[in-house]
């Protein structure tokens, strides 16, 4: 099967610009989830997705950092304006079950350098 | 709350010998277990996990963990380590109490050397 498909895989912008990432799951996962991941740590959690319903976004930066993802499927992380130390990894991934029981396959991850 | 150690930055080992990469996690419920793999450039791979049963698992490429209640202790191993296993291991946990959010380690660097 395809793995979790992430555009761009690479991305260099100037403080206060505007970014976008796209994430494609795994067909028929309904868990779609969006880390950042920094030099030498492990993912941490953005926002978790149920279907198309948002149902842990806690640790999302509400004030800069948005998402979507209509119709269930994929699913867009937005940043804006960036800041420098917004400079890490947007790791994307999915999982089938929602009750936390199976594992998550992630995509290869956006590397995104505000400069 | 939730968290999870990997008190090795970097573990160092020969060809052919075993390698154990160590994880200790905290929970309020029973743990949900994971170990993950990255290699570089790449997202992380899926090795193992242990939701109940039996405190051995298995996984891919020969790798294997125990988990441990009592100790709180999910270590990672492997009989005979490959040079091809190097690479950036994370351990993980979730919990029902902790509505299913996964929380990683800092991950610890594996060198296999020949």
């Amino acid at each position: 099967e395809a793995g979790v498909v992430q555009s761009p895989r690479y991305k260099i912008i100037e403080k206060k610009q505007p970014v976008a990432f796209w994430c494609n799951p795994i067909s028929g996962h309904n868990t779609l989830y969006w880390y950042l991941q920094n030099l030498g740590q492990g993912p941490e959690l953005l926002i978790r997705y149920e279907n198309e319903e948002a149902v842990d976004d806690s640790q999302l930066p509400k004030d800069r950092f948005s998402a979507e993802r209509l119709k269930g499927v994929d699913s867009t992380l937005k940043i804006q304006p960036a800041e420098l130390g917004d400079s890490a990894v947007y790791l994307c991934a999915s999982s089938r079950q929602r009750e936390g029981l199976d594992e998550q396959f992630f995509g290869p991850g956006t590397r995104l350098t505000v400069l | 709350a939730q968290s999870v150690a990997q008190p090795e930055d970097q573990v160092n080992v020969a060809e052919g010998n075993p390698l154990t990469v160590k994880c200790t996690y905290s929970v309020s419920g029973n743990p949900y277990l994971f170990w993950y793999v990255q290699y570089p450039n790449r997202g992380l791979q899926f090795l193992l996990k242990y939701i109940t049963g039996d405190n051995l698992v298995k996984g891919s490429y020969g790798f294997e963990a125990e988990f441990n209640k009592s100790q709180t202790s999910f270590h990672l191993k492997k009989p005979s380590a490959l040079v091809s296993d190097s690479a950036l291991y994370f351990c993980a946990v979730r919990d029902k109490t902790g509505g299913f959010k996964t929380i990683f380690g800092a991950g610890t660097r594996l060198f296999v050397k020949a």
